[in-house]
């Protein structure tokens, strides 16, 4: 079946520290993949997208490419600020499908 | 109000509570989706609701029992819990329909129900 894995969190960084947190997942077809953030005491965000191979999404200076040869879709961001400490889900869905399939989520803190 | 809200924000129930959660859309949606979250684990679907009819159960026990009676309401009636059913409960809405290739309905969440099972 589909499946999504993160990286173990949580991660915690300094203020202006560039930021990886890395997705890989397990699907059939070509799925549509997602970054969705979830800040303390809120519901969830979508944060950015990717529907086909070697699309870029970015948004907020974040910024993830739809790796098809190596089944990824990691997040990256040049310089982080405390205001994106927030947990990170990255989800995909199927072609023609509703439902997501979510990773786990990486807690992130970051430290003036 | 705007987006999804969910009632109430925070609930601790006793094994043998009979409870509600709300979850409720502003957004026009025609699906509604509640999904459970547990500490280290992923987001886990557990219904979905299209046109107000059930198209989707993740062998979600019993003791949940959803009810959709409007496109813009639905709730999630609680029984007989056990303890490690503690978990935020999230609501979602998006636009169901028939899809075009590389296009998205995107899902709204609420900000959850924060479930405690004594």
């Amino acid at each position: 079946g589909n499946s999504v894995t993160q990286m173990e969190g949580p991660v915690t960084l300094s203020e202006e520290a560039f930021l990886t947190i890395n997705c890989t997942y397990t699907a059939t077809g070509y799925p549509s993949l997602f970054w969705y953030v979830q800040y303390p005491g809120e519901g969830l965000q979508l944060l950015l997208k990717a529907t086909k191979a070697d699309d870029k999404g970015s948004n907020k200076g974040f910024e993830a490419t739809y790796r098809k040869e190596t089944t990824s879709f990691h997040l990256e961001k040049g310089s982080v600020q405390v205001s994106d400490s927030a947990v990170y889900f990255c989800a995909l869905r199927e072609e023609g499908a509703q439902k997501l399939v979510f990773g786990q989520g990486t807690r992130l803190t970051i430290n003036p | 109000e705007t987006g999804v809200t969910q009632t109430p924000r925070h609930l601790v129930m006793g094994m043998t509570n009979k409870k509600s959660l709300k979850c409720e859309q502003h957004l026009g949606h025609n699906a509604m989706y509640w999904y459970k979250q547990s500490a280290k684990k992923p987001l886990e679907l557990m219904f979905v609701y299209s046109l107000e009819e059930r198209v989707e159960n993740n062998s979600v026990p019993s003791r949940f029992s959803p009810e959709c009676p409007n496109s813009s309401h639905l709730f999630l009636h609680l029984h007989t819990l056990q303890p490690e059913d503690s978990a935020l409960y999230l609501c979602a809405s998006s636009q169901y329909g028939v899809w075009v290739t590389g296009s998205y309905n995107e899902q709204f969440f609420g900000p959850g129900t924060r479930l405690t099972v004594l």
